[in-house]
């Protein structure tokens, strides 16, 4: 069966720090990969999604960059963190438009 | 931008009750999907329902579609207290991989 991990569960971070969350998938290949932010209440807001090994495509420009080094893990790094990173970070993976998706159980990423 | 929005943004009901929660979206879709998020966690795939399906069920869910008025409603009958959670719709638009989120409804049932 296919499982997704993601890592860590919370972070605390200061401002200026770099970050690096890391988002494998396992029992799947060739999946598409999507990195999530949900701010306090609030819907999802998509980040980046890749369907490829090395293809981002980023849909809100910001203060992160997405990686997809190998065909099941894809990271969401920042150079310099700022405050409003903080947020909930979810990755998740589907094999196509017409499949559900499958979420990680996400990050908290508080900056301070 | 949120394809969907959710309505009501809360509701809370007794266990036993029905809980209704309506989804309406802003362009064509291929296909509309409903999860669900307990607090703090990841979302969890519920159903999903296709752009030429007019109603489907899984379990207690029962999910409709109009897509003439482009809203979704999903209906959970019988509900119980582990049903206590947010839910949201989400759409996949075109030819694109990628599914855009409501602002979801936060469904309390209580005992």
């Amino acid at each position: 069966s296919q499982t997704i991990h993601q890592w860590p569960a919370t972070l605390v971070q200061p401002v200026g720090s770099p970050l690096s969350l890391e988002c494998t998938v396992e029992g799947t290949s060739n999946p598409n990969l999507y990195w999530y932010r949900q701010a306090a209440g609030r819907g999802l807001q998509l980040l980046f999604y890749s369907v490829g090994i090395g293809q981002i495509s980023s849909e809100v420009p910001q203060n992160l960059s997405a990686s997809r080094p190998q065909d099941r893990q894809f990271i969401l790094s920042s150079k310099k963190l700022l405050l409003s990173d903080s947020g909930f970070y979810l990755c998740a993976w589907s094999k196509g438009t017409v499949y559900g998706y499958t979420f990680g159980s996400g990050t908290r990423l508080t900056v301070v | 931008s949120q394809q969907g929005e959710e309505d009501p943004q809360a509701l809370s009901i007794q266990e036993g009750e029905n809980a209704t929660m309506n989804c309406s979206y802003k362009t064509s879709i291929n296909n509309l999907q409903w999860y669900r998020q307990n607090s703090g966690r990841g979302l969890v795939h519920l159903i999903l329902i296709r752009s030429n399906e007019r109603e489907k069920h899984s379990g207690r869910l029962r999910v409709t579609l109009d897509t003439s008025k482009k809203s979704s409603s999903l209906l959970i009958t019988a509900s119980r207290a582990a049903d206590t959670a947010s839910y949201f719709c989400a759409a996949t638009t075109g030819g694109g991989n990628k599914l855009t989120f409501g602002t979801g409804t936060q469904l309390k049932v209580e005992l």
